[in-house]
């Protein structure tokens, strides 16, 4: 069956401009979250969803980054004025239940490089 | 959420035993312990959790000391697929997110 499915794979932007992110979660999970990796080390949450609503956003950087899910399936990451430091892999995880399963899957993660 | 603490990196032979220690003294009694790993250039894989007693499923079996303070993660037969970045992680039974460290890179050697 289709896993977490992320995209584009790879983007390189230049500093100061807007990029989106994409998530596609697997079919019916309800929980969906975001986390970003730097290189060399793990990967550092961002968000989460259950459902429609971010039930824990605490660890966005700062309000040059959104996330959305409009109707509790895909999600997009927004991140507005991209700088250098931005760039990493932003990955995307889904669950049937959230952390209590105790299996979230991952996606294989969008690249971002911002010049 | 406790802290974890893993070796920065391990080697094993193929065929063998990996074992990969985490250690945990500040976990408390509300709280998992989470194994997930992670290859080169693709996104976690979730391995085995516990609370306190040990664990065992077709990928590993997850060893919890009796205090809890310690964990050990057995790859019984390792190969080389196995070459990954091992994340041990605490989790509160109510907790809604994981913590990754930077976990312990293990290397499986022909």
């Amino acid at each position: 069956g289709a896993g977490v499915s992320q995209t584009p794979s790879n983007k390189v932007t230049e500093k100061g401009k807007y990029v989106e992110l994409r998530c596609d979660p697997i079919s019916g999970h309800t929980a969906l979250y975001w986390y970003r990796q730097s290189l060399g080390q793990g990967p550092e949450f961002l968000i989460y969803f259950q459902g429609t609503g971010a039930a824990d956003d605490s660890g966005l950087p700062n309000d040059r980054f959104f996330a959305v899910r409009p109707e509790g399936s895909v999600s997009t990451l927004k991140i507005q004025r991209t700088e250098r430091g931005d760039s990493a892999v932003y990955l995307c995880a889904s669950s049937s239940r959230g952390l209590s399963t105790g299996e979230l899957f991952f996606g294989e993660g969008s690249r971002l490089t911002v010049l | 959420d406790a802290k974890t603490t893993q070796p920065t990196s391990m080697d094993c032979a193929e065929g063998r035993a990996a074992n990969l220690p985490c250690n945990h003294s500040t976990i408390s009694g509300n709280e998992y312990v989470y194994w997930y790993r992670q290859i080169h250039s693709q996104g976690p894989q979730y391995i085995i959790h516990g609370l306190k007693n040990n664990e065992t499923n077709e990928m590993a079996s997850l060893i919890i000391t009796e205090d809890r303070k310690s964990s050990t993660l057995i790859l019984p037969h390792a190969t080389l697929r196995d070459t990954a970045v091992y994340y041990c992680i605490v989790v509160p039974t109510s907790g809604s997110r994981l913590t990754f460290g930077e976990g312990t890179q293990l290397t499986v050697n022909p």
